[in-house]
């Protein structure tokens, strides 16, 4: 199972919007009916923290100008109006082929 | 307050064993699985493998199957990382995260090794 994420690096302007890309090579709609696919960011020398779950579903203390959506194989995490503490490396992680495995995306870094 | 607590930073020689833990508090140890995300400096997240505490079962990504042991005794609450024998490839930082919903994750521990 392979996660992609575009692009690589994605320069931003404080204030202005961000759009982030995640695809994968397979559906992650679960026979449950739900699609596990979560959006983390990792800030320098800081653990990852999940912000967005289920494709849309903001976590607690989650600012709304972050925004989580798609369906089957392609997401997006949308930043409305960036802010200096948003600049990281962002990560998305499909949950619906575990078992046996979670998959993470290579990765998009958000940099001025 | 669920909470996941790993030891501290290593430093060690190639060739020299090593076992990192992840002590857990704030839910029932033994009800979610728990694993290892491997963090090169620079580069990005990988999963390792996870242990259900319930009854020892490992799921390992075949990246990782064979190179080191995921274990976890219920009686403490802690997970663990094992190497037997550590290279100079093995330096990176080591999360530990809960399984399910991949929600609540370790502060990380450093692991370097060189000659």
């Amino acid at each position: 199972f392979v996660v992609t994420q575009s692009p690589t690096s994605l320069p931003v302007t404080l204030g202005q919007p961000a759009s982030l890309s995640c695809r994968s090579n397979e559906s992650v709609i679960h026979t449950d009916g739900n699609s596990y696919l979560n959006w983390y960011q990792q800030r320098p020398g800081q653990s990852p923290r999940r912000l967005i779950y289920k494709i849309s579903n903001r976590d607690s203390g989650v600012p709304d100008r972050f925004s989580g959506s798609g369906s089957g194989t392609d997401f997006t995490l949308k930043i409305n109006r960036v802010e200096a503490e948003d600049l990281g490396v962002y990560y998305c992680m499909q949950g619906t082929h575990w078992p046996p495995m979670y998959t993470f995306g290579p990765g998009t870094k958000l940099e001025i | 307050e669920v909470q996941l607590v790993q030891s501290g930073a290593e430093v060690k020689k190639p060739g020299e064993s090593l076992k990192i833990s992840c002590k857990a508090s704030g839910y029932t140890f033994t009800d979610y699985w728990i694993g290892w995300v491997r963090q090169v400096p620079g580069k990005g997240l990988e999963w390792m493998g996870l242990v259900y505490p319930g009854d020892s079962q490992t799921t390992y990504s075949p990246s990782f199957q064979g190179q080191v042991t995921i274990s976890a005794d219920k009686s403490t609450g802690i997970a663990y990382l094992q190497w037997n024998t550590l290279k100079a490839s093995d330096t990176a930082i080591y999360f530990c995260a809960r399984g399910d919903s991949v929600q609540y994750w370790g502060q990380g521990t450093l692991v370097s090794v060189s000659s």
